[in-house]
């Protein structure tokens, strides 16, 4: 069974950090390009991040990029999201998914929430 | 990139049938849609894959038969029928977009589906 488990969300002041994982499990995770997609409450969905399956290609969203950092770990089935420089209007539930250029989005974790206020 | 309109709001009476539709914007008809259902306080769910031939591979783990796709021009439409109240949820679309120097996943405002 595919399951992807985010943590690492909470309540941060603005100007500040955090850093959110994704464990994956039940799928060759190695093999899959993967993204961070997030949720403002109450609104749609907003692609954020997106990493190859080896790491080596990596795009952000415009309203995030020079503050968000994406990574992986193949070796331990884990993706990442350093946020920096937080705003108010990054405050969202954060979620992982796995999909690619031409690949359906076919996996979601259950989210982390990320409230950036004073 | 493509844009992706959806109607805000959609009901239907416990067993009858629905059709939510996705409109992506001029030029991108050849483009593939993925459905999502959401349902209040939940991650995402793909539901399937939708190009204008119909669905693409298969549909998300544990979704019925009763939900099925079309694609037509700009539309891509996701059908619901005998819709139960387990039903009642959020969809969203996306489509994946971009080349060798860039990639993008743009969604559809969503629309929320409320059983009668």
């Amino acid at each position: 069974e595919v399951q992807l488990v985010e943590s690492g969300g909470g309540l941060v002041q603005p100007g500040g950090s955090l850093r959110l994982s994704c464990a994956a499990s039940g799928f060759t995770f190695s093999s899959y390009e993967m993204n961070w997609v997030r949720q403002a409450p109450g609104k749609g969905l907003e692609w954020v991040s997106y990493i190859s399956s080896s790491g080596s290609t990596i795009y952000y969203a415009d309203s995030v990029k020079g503050r968000f950092t994406i990574s992986r770990d193949n070796a331990k089935n884990s993706l990442y999201l350093q946020m920096n420089s937080l705003r108010a209007e990054d405050t969202a539930v954060y979620y992982c998914a796995r999909g690619g250029l031409d690949t359906a989005t076919d996996y979601w974790g259950q989210g982390t929430l990320v409230t950036v206020s004073s | 990139q493509p844009v992706l309109t959806q109607p805000p709001s959609a009901s239907a009476s416990l067993g009858a049938s629905v059709t939510l539709t996705c409109t992506l914007s001029s030029g991108y008809s050849n483009y593939k849609v993925d459905w999502y259902q959401q349902r209040p306080g939940k991650g995402p769910r793909f539901v399937m894959r939708v190009g204008t031939g119909g669905i693409v591979g298969s549909k998300g783990d544990g979704i019925p038969d009763r939900f099925s796709v079309l694609g037509s021009g700009l539309n891509r439409y996701l059908t619901i029928k005998n819709i139960q109240e387990e039903d009642e949820s959020d969809y969203h679309c996306g489509a994946d977009h971009g080349s060798g120097s860039n990639f993008v996943l743009v969604f559809g405002g969503g629309t929320k589906l409320t059983v009668l």
